[in-house]
């Protein structure tokens, strides 16, 4: 089985600023199957990102995702109100399809 | 317009089995490269992978939970369920499932991520 670690915990920033949230893998993650979900209080989780760097439908370009083998990154440029939530990232390459911990982005 | 919805129980009590079932629209289980993935979340807790259910009925469970699940599926009422045997309070969490498919590009097909979810149902385990 794959562990994902996320780190931060927890990223207070302020609305104009840069977040860079990461995600460690045990293993390489197979052709880059890895994902990044948003996840607003009392909501289902919303896909982000996919294929390590493709940005889902409707997600603005302020969200980009990077990395393979072992270690991505989701930066969101120029932080808006909305934009604060939990961020878990995903393998879906082996199962099982596990996820990170999560990354709690929070207004500083 | 693509759209899941998880229902079942709201209690259950331990040593129970648990059934929930996923209605779903938009797109159909008998469509090949389509799966239908379980996921939860215990209270304050990161997600868990708990499965997933394929068009041709290749099931891929949790390996801590494998003895306890099982998914099948009516393709004719768009459902998926979930049964889980023996529950107990750590199973109480937000029971989520989604949608996952495989796209091809060319003679290459690759499965994608979970794209649609549901909106989740709350489970307590409790006597």
């Amino acid at each position: 089985e794959i562990v994902l670690t996320q780190s931060p915990g927890t990223l207070s920033l302020s609305p104009g600023e840069r977040a860079t949230l990461s995600c460690r893998a045990s293993q390489s993650v197979s052709v880059s199957n890895l994902a990044w979900y948003q996840q607003k209080s009392g909501q289902a989780p919303r896909l982000v990102i996919y294929g390590a760097s493709n940005r889902a439908a409707d997600i603005p370009d302020r969200f980009s995702g990077s990395g393979s083998g072992t270690d991505f990154t989701l930066t969101i440029t120029r932080l808006e109100p909305e934009d604060f939530a939990v961020y878990y990232c995903q393998q879906y390459g082996s199962s099982p399809y596990t996820f990170g911990q999560g990354t709690k982005l929070e207004i500083k | 317009q693509i759209t899941l919805k998880e229902s079942g129980p709201t209690v259950v009590k331990p040593t129970q089995t648990l059934t929930l079932t996923c209605t779903f629209s938009g797109f159909s289980l008998t469509t090949s490269g389509v799966g239908v993935g379980w996921i939860r979340q215990p209270p304050g807790k990161a997600l868990e992978f708990l499965g997933i259910l394929y068009w041709d009925d290749d099931k891929r469970y949790s390996p801590s939970l494998e003895s306890r699940l099982t998914f099948t599926k009516d393709a004719s009422k768009n459902q998926v369920i979930l049964t889980m045997t023996d529950v107990d309070p750590v199973d109480t969490a937000t029971y989520f499932c989604a949608l996952r498919r495989r796209y091809c590009s060319g003679v290459r097909c690759q499965f994608g991520s979970f794209e649609i979810w549901g909106q989740g149902t709350v489970v307590t385990v409790s006597s």
